[in-house]
């Protein structure tokens, strides 16, 4: 059984603040790491596909980075907003199917 | 921009009765997966499908379940007869290839409530 973790659960900022979760996964058969951003009631977004070890990606003033030897990838906000308020999961993906197997998802609560 | 959508968006039955959860995914993607959500715990792959047939299942994905894509449009889950422990969400997602790169696009979810 492949073990996906993420913390912190969930996260409580002020407008403005900057955060950053985990995604901890196993670092052997690694094929990529899916982050998503989901709100209630809403299909959950796509936001990154990190293959390669090293990797940094960026959209707006979310960016995330990936080290596959150790196992973990990394999510940051930059001066979150309230509309960043929202579930973010990572879902790992081996190289030995298509499947995506999720973690439990970091919750975050952007107070303005 | 395209969307999976599915239908219902919330779904109340009796223990025992069969249920059938519909998708549409994206026009030109050729791999679709189920997942599922019970409160409280992770979201958990349930199959995968491709060229209309299922290319891997989960332990969950006993055969209380089903697949089929009768039309080429639709994508539907069957549960013949239904537990308890069926209540969860259950999405669609769906990919244009197997492309290392490439985005699994989800649904917004069927909510299932079985009692």
């Amino acid at each position: 059984i492949l073990n996906v973790e993420q913390s912190p659960q969930s996260l409580h900022v002020q407008e403005g603040d900057s955060t950053n979760f985990t995604c901890s996964f196993p670092s052997s058969n690694f094929y990529a790491l899916h982050w998503y951003r989901w709100e209630t009631a809403k299909s959950p977004e796509a936001l990154f596909v990190m293959t390669l070890n090293g990797d940094e990606k960026k959209k707006g003033r979310i960016s995330a980075t990936l080290n596959t030897k150790e196992g973990y990838s990394y999510l940051y906000i930059k001066g979150s907003q309230p509309e960043d308020s929202a579930t973010y999961l990572c879902a790992f993906r081996g190289n030995a199917g298509n499947m995506l197997t999720f973690g439990g998802g970091t919750r975050l609560m952007v107070k303005p | 921009e395209p969307e999976v959508t599915q239908t219902p968006s919330h779904q109340v039955t009796q223990m025992g009765q069969e249920v059938i959860l519909r998708c549409v995914p994206i026009s030109n993607h050729l791999y679709f997966y189920w997942y599922r959500q019970i409160l409280g715990q992770k979201v958990e792959f349930l199959v995968s499908f491709y060229n209309n047939e299922i290319s891997e299942k989960s332990e969950i994905f006993d055969d209380q379940f089903s697949v089929e894509r009768p039309d080429g449009s639709n994508f539907t889950l069957k549960i013949r007869s239904t537990k308890l422990e069926d209540s969860a969400m259950y999405f669609c997602a769906s990919r244009r290839s197997r492309g290392v790169q490439e985005t699994q696009y989800f649904g917004p979810g069927t909510r299932l409530l079985v009692l």
